[in-house]
């Protein structure tokens, strides 16, 4: 079975600056995709970014990195220079590669608030 | 299509009563998946399909719920007898292969309000 978890109900940063949200993650598998998406208040779910597991750099797009540290299982979302249009709720995912694994399990998500 | 599509995008209906959301993939995506969400909650996995193999029902919470697809084409998420607890945003999405990489995108979800 797979399971996220996400520690941080909400968090808030500042204008500007950079924000770390955290996510550790639990599975058998070998092989698996994590991933971010964003929910704004409209509730559309909105794709970030993805790791896979072998790959050895950590993924970047834009403004969002993902500190992907497999030993401690965890895949942190991090958004440099954060603007007003970050503020929304953020979740974490997991799919695996085979077999009943091939849902896309979700963490409970974090709520960010950026402040002007 | 250009996205997933969704319809209803809000549904008030009565306890007991019936309802049926509908979900229009992706063209050419032969995964589609079924999430429910309750306010203010994470995304719950109810159902996926990919392609022409048995569907994974492992998420839906009991025999009220049902879908169905037929080939890569609209699927139909039916429940009987609607609770007050089924009350949620029920989001389906689609992607190409049901595997890796592979990026679920979303429909815009159908609002489902049980009094």
């Amino acid at each position: 079975a797979q399971k996220i978890t996400q520690t941080q109900p909400g968090m808030f940063v500042q204008e500007k600056e950079a924000v770390t949200l955290d996510c550790t993650y639990d599975t058998s598998d070998q092989s698996y995709g994590l991933f971010w998406y964003k929910q704004p208040s409209s509730g559309e779910m909105i794709f970030l970014i993805y790791q896979g597991s072998y790959d050895e750099q950590n993924a970047t797009e834009g403004r969002y990195s993902l500190n992907f540290q497999k030993a401690r299982k965890s895949a942190n979302l991090v958004i440099s220079a954060s603007q007003l249009g970050d503020s929304a709720m953020y979740f974490c995912a997991m799919r695996g590669f085979s077999g009943s694994a091939r849902q896309l399990t979700f963490g409970s998500g974090t709520q960010l608030t950026v402040l002007p | 299509g250009a996205g997933v599509s969704q319809s209803p995008s809000n549904k008030v209906t009565e306890k007991g009563k019936d309802v049926e959301l509908r979900c229009d993939p992706i063209s050419g995506h032969t995964a589609l998946y079924w999430y429910r969400q309750r306010l203010g909650q994470g995304l719950e996995f109810l159902i996926y399909f990919q392609g022409n193999s048995a569907p994974d029902k492992s998420g839906l919470p009991s025999d009220r719920f049902s879908a169905e697809r037929t080939g890569e084409s609209v699927s139909t998420l039916t429940i009987q007898r609607t609770q007050q607890e089924d009350s949620a945003v029920y989001l389906c999405a689609s992607s190409l292969v049901a595997s890796g990489a592979n990026v679920l995108t979303f429909g815009a979800g159908s609002r489902l309000t049980v009094l």
